[in-house]
């Protein structure tokens, strides 16, 4: 069964604008977790990650907010720019057994 | 220049072929993984390897097997048992636990995209 469920499956934003994407899992031993961003051909790169004991993560335009009480977290792209456009993966992990979510296509908007 | 590098880009076999994807690090990581990507899906884990002659079966090892006879190489082979091999073959690696506290960090290749016909 899929234990780390992403929405949306794709997303539209204009320029400037903030991209927001979430992810819901369901094994409470997972203890990190990160997002990637992958170009079409490309193999995902890192992009951020967090561990469970803090709410939140900044670097730069972009932010992970973690709840650990709803087992929900979110990546937040803020002033979202063309180059932005890429899908991305929440994944979840325990022990370095890491779960993958379906993927995000982000499209952003001259 | 350090990284993860797959060869090839690129892969075209006829059915009932067994195929090897090549997948070398120089970032001294100690573990090593596969996943197969497929259009709208995420990753998923094919075989793992956490220490040199030693791998574990990730969620779809059927039809694919794995070696890990140095640090640096995990080549996988898709078999002519794998039903459906067409895919984007992604791996990765890690340092795997440091100092007490486990490294999660996965760092990926570019890919390979093999196509059976």
């Amino acid at each position: 069964q899929q234990q780390v469920k992403q929405s949306p499956q794709s997303l539209i934003v204009q320029k400037g604008g903030i991209s927001i994407i979430n992810c819901a899992y369901e094994n409470t031993a997972f203890d990190y977790f990160p997002w990637y961003q992958q170009f079409p051909g490309k193999g995902p790169a890192l992009l951020i990650a967090i561990r469970p004991d803090v709410s939140e993560k900044k670097e730069g335009r972009f932010t992970i907010s973690f709840n650990k009480s709803a087992k929900q977290f979110s990546l937040h792209i803020m002033d979202s720019q063309p180059g932005d456009s890429a899908t991305y993966f929440c994944a979840a992990s325990f022990n370095n057994d890491m779960r993958f979510g379906a993927g995000t296509r982000l499209t952003v908007k001259p | 220049d350090g990284g993860i590098t797959q060869s090839p880009k690129y892969l075209f076999r006829k059915e009932g072929q067994n195929v090897t994807l090549s997948c070398e690090q120089n970032l001294n990581h100690d573990a090593m993984y596969w996943y197969r990507q497929d259009p709208g899906q995420g990753l998923r884990l094919i075989y793992y390897s956490q220490i040199v002659n030693d791998f574990q079966k990730g969620d779809i090892a059927e039809g694919y097997s794995v070696s890990r006879e140095k640090k640096e190489s995990f080549p996988l082979t898709v078999t002519s048992a794998q039903k459906n091999p067409t895919a984007f073959y992604l791996c990765a690696s890690s340092m795997g636990q440091t100092a007490g506290v486990p490294t999660y960090e996965q760092y990926f290749g570019p890919g390979t995209r093999l196509t059976v016909t």
